[in-house]
This record gives C-alpha cells, structure tokens and sequence, in this order.
C-alpha cells in the first residue's frame, strides 16, 4: 500500500489567502485524523473522521477551520483567511478500526507569511 | 482528561550504548491503548508499537524493548546498542477507549546517538 498520502509537501502563502490541504488515506481505513504539530504546542488533534463523518472537532482553532471528507478516499483540510500563526505542519493519518494504531502521512509545512 | 508526560526533552548517547525513554501517562479509563512513534529528521511520524491496558507483557523487537508497569502509569522505551539512525524525536501517546482513535500525544524526547 502506498501509505497516507498528503499534498502538497510545502505551502507557503500570504496572509488572508485561503490554504486547503489534502489527503489521500490508506485504502480499506475508516478513521481519518487531522493532526497539527508546533514547536509551542506539540502535537495536538484538530478533528477526527469515521466513515466519512466527523466525530470530534473540538480542536479546530477557530471557525477559520474547516475539515471535510467527501468520500473514504480523500480529506480536505481549508483555512480560510490565513494567518502566521497558522504556521505549522499538518499531519493526515487514517487507521483501519477504532483503538488501532493510525499511521500518519508525511505531512504538509505551511508558511504563512 | 488524558495526559501523556515525556520528562525527557533531550537525551544524547555515544553509539553502542543503551538508552531508555521514559513516558507516563494518565486516564480515568480502564481500558486504554499506549503507543510509541518515532520522528526521524525526515519528518514523518512513523509507528513502532501498540499495546493494551490489559496486557502488561513487556515486548522485545530487535534493539528495542518497552516496559509497560500499570502500577506506575509508564510505558518506558529503551533502544539498546544505539546506532546513529536512532536520532529522532520518540513520542509516547494514549488513546482512551471511549475517544476512538484520538491520540493524546507526549511532548517527544530528541535522542541524538552520537558516532
């Protein structure tokens, strides 16, 4: 299997643009994760999917966030306006059930600038 | 609430020695699920164990070995013979039964294993 697949690898963008991120899970999972990771805040969870549906976005920063999963196969994840402190890496990972270990994309470096 | 703590920020090593990372944790859960993923300089996370509250057995795959002590609420890792492709950041994370798969993850320990 070709593994969580994320693109792009790098965004930089201005402030106020609109950034979407993508990811392609491994196929056969039904747990998709949106994680954001920090030198400030490490790695924290910003919403999770199962079977397309989200379960918990309770650590979406704000409503500038936002998250979807059309189909099993692909997740979006948009800010809308951007802003620095948006600046991260942003990490996709799917796992196959529930209480299973996920297993995590390459990520995407976002510079907002 | 769920909260994994790595004392450790940084550890540095000279090649061939051993090292252990430790990592405890804390839940109300009974049922809960511990791992351990490794963040080379590449950047990707990637996996390298689960286990279960229920199954206390120590665990042994080549150089590494966990230790997993319900008593004491750690699920240490150790690297024994370090080589230099063991630098990376090593999390510790939880994830309760009742949350699904949300991982709560350690602040990561940066191992440097040194020529």
């Amino acid at each position: 299997d070709a593994g969580v697949i994320q693109s792009p690898r790098h965004e930089v963008t201005e402030m106020g643009q609109e950034v979407t991120l993508r990811c392609k899970p491994i196929s056969g999972h039904n747990s998709l994760f949106w994680y954001r990771q920090t030198m400030m805040r490490g790695l924290e969870l910003l919403i999770y999917f199962n079977n397309n549906v989200p379960i918990d976005d309770s650590g979406m920063p704000e409503d500038r966030f936002s998250a979807k999963m059309p189909n099993a196969s692909f997740s979006t994840l948009k800010i809308q306006p951007s802003e620095p402190r948006d600046s991260a890496v942003y990490f996709c990972a799917s796992s196959l059930v529930l209480n299973t270990e996920a297993f995590f994309g390459q990520g995407t470096r976002l510079t907002v600038v | 609430a769920q909260k994994v703590t790595q004392a450790q920020t940084e550890i540095s090593v000279v090649e061939k020695e051993d090292v252990t990372l430790d990592c405890v944790y804390e839940t109300r859960d009974t049922t809960y699920y511990l791992f351990w993923y490794k963040q080379p300089p590449s950047g990707e996370l990637v996996f390298l164990i689960r286990r279960n509250s229920f199954d206390e057995q120590n665990e042994i795959s080549g150089r590494y070995s966990w230790n997993f002590q319900k008593s004491t609420s750690s699920f240490n890792f150790t690297i024994t013979a370090s080589q230099v492709v063991d630098s990376a950041v090593y999390f510790c994370a939880l994830s309760e039964r009742n949350a699904g798969n949300m991982l709560t993850f350690g602040g990561g320990t940066r191992l440097m294993v040194k020529p």
